[in-house]
């Protein structure tokens, strides 16, 4: 049963325009959530988290929003720049149990010149 | 700039052998893990420590084990590999503190043959 769904396996975004990643999660004691970036063959880079606290965290080009009542956020980059091309991650902590991040299946981003 | 290193990136290896897939980073950090990652699949954790001397099973089962003998060093260990092994596995730590990031090392593809 997957707590943390990334439904869409793919987009593609023009330079210069808003790419949209969205999240969806079950787990009610998720309490950080955080967007992890990933090349091929390399670790995953953090890119920028939000506390359940907050409903916007913001950071250059990318923001964050968390909607608790319906346990969706979204990652919003703009402009979109063609090395902004990887898969995204979203991942949840219930940071006062495990500490471990469940994490999404990613979605593919490309970003078309 | 994260400090955690994994090797080998690559290892292709035969059935039935013994492999240690090593993890080290700078950071102090008391937390460590390490992922098991297909293509186009969320990342599963398969292992966890808290510090020294302590080691846990992640929620994917894994036939790997685990030791925690430094601060800094993470290593695991399969006993004899299979096909079935074949994966990408990340090496991450983190801070002591509750809601922080996790820093992920640059992996280690293996191969299994």
């Amino acid at each position: 049963d997957q707590q943390v769904k990334q439904n869409s396996p793919s987009l593609s975004v023009q330079e210069g325009r808003i790419s949209i990643l969205n999240c969806d999660y079950t787990n009610s004691m998720f309490d950080y959530f955080l967007w992890y970036k990933k090349y091929p063959a390399e670790g995953p880079t953090f890119l920028i988290s939000i506390s359940s606290i907050k409903d916007k965290n913001e950071d250059g080009r990318f923001t964050v929003f968390l909607n608790k009542s319906a346990k969706h956020l979204s990652l919003h980059i703009v402009p979109s720049q063609p090395g902004d091309s990887a898969v995204y991650f979203c991942a949840a902590s219930d940071g006062a149990g495990s500490y471990q991040l469940t994490f999404g299946k990613g979605t593919k981003l490309s970003v078309i010149p | 700039e994260a400090d955690i290193y994994q090797t080998p990136r690559y290892l292709v290896i035969g059935t039935g052998k013994k492999i240690t897939l090593e993890c080290s980073q700078t950071m102090g950090h008391d937390k460590m893990y390490w992922y098991q990652q297909d293509p186009g699949m969320e990342l599963h954790l398969i292992h966890y420590s808290y510090g020294v001397n302590s080691t846990e099973k992640g929620d994917l089962s894994s036939e790997s084990t685990v030791s925690r003998i430094r601060t800094e060093h993470f290593p695991l260990t399969l006993e004899s590999a299979r096909p079935s092994h074949t994966s990408q596995y990340l090496c991450a730590s983190s801070a002591r503190a509750s809601n922080t990031e996790a820093f992920f090392g640059q992996g280690t593809r293996l191969t299994v043959v």
